[in-house]
């Protein structure tokens, strides 16, 4: 584990479904960020979280709305998703104040699949 | 446009040589990169951190380089291991990014025993 965990590992849900990711990390960082990585394409950046506050959304479409309660949980909420959507979700935390080094922590990802 | 480039995108050898692989990025004005390594399926895991005032960093057998007026890193892996076998991301964290993080396509990487 690398203090970024990630659930569930593994999801199957319809377009019509609704579900949770849910990321936690026990590294005191204050930033979080999810990534989506479909196959044969760069990781995509699509929200950042600093001190609980959306700093940053990257055109994601409303289908996915993301939570933040505290510095050290992040979820991602999906409804009515289509097949394209159907990719790893990787959650990501860092230290972003003056001073840290930045370096980002990966958790294992989530594979969703939407049929 | 900032964009990070890896080349190749996949990569063969024999177990025991020493390998290189490349990523160039398209600005110098960086706060740092960092290089991942991903085994099929899986998360991420940091091998390398070098902040933009650094040259490089060394960890085990491996060794990543960064040139930021030639916008390039390179990852140098030495005396290579079927182990090693996976895919090797670069990613760039840009100077008015907010400090996120910009991915490479990444270099699939395979030892042969």
């Amino acid at each position: 584990e690398t203090g970024v965990t990630q659930t569930p590992r593994h999801l199957v849900m319809g377009m019509t479904n609704k579900k949770s990711l849910k990321c936690e990390q026990h590294l005191g960082h204050n930033a979080m960020y999810w990534y989506k990585q479909s196959a044969k394409k760069p990781l995509e950046l699509m929200f950042v979280y600093n001190f609980k506050e959306q700093t940053e959304n990257n055109s994601v479409p409303s289908r996915f709305s993301p939570e933040c309660p505290n510095s050290s949980h992040l979820f991602l909420h999906l409804h009515t998703l289509q097949p394209e959507d159907s990719a790893l979700y990787l959650c990501a935390s860092s230290q972003d104040l003056p001073g840290a080094n930045y370096g980002y922590t990966f958790g294992s990802g989530t594979r969703l699949t939407v049929v | 446009k900032q964009e990070v480039t890896q080349i190749p995108a996949a990569l063969s050898v024999p177990e025991g040589e020493n390998l290189v692989l490349n990523c160039s990025f398209t600005d110098s004005a960086i706060y740092n990169l960092q290089w991942f390594r991903q085994d099929p399926g899986k998360g991420l895991t940091s091998l390398l951190l070098i902040q933009s005032s650094q040259r490089e960093q060394t960890s085990g057998r491996l060794n990543a380089s960064l040139d930021k007026s030639s916008g390039r890193s390179t990852l140098y892996i030495a005396a290579s291991q079927p182990g090693d076998s996976a895919t090797y991301l670069c990613a760039v964290s840009f100077s008015g990014s907010a400090r996120q993080l910009t991915f490479g396509s990444g270099t699939q990487l395979t030892v042969l025993p």
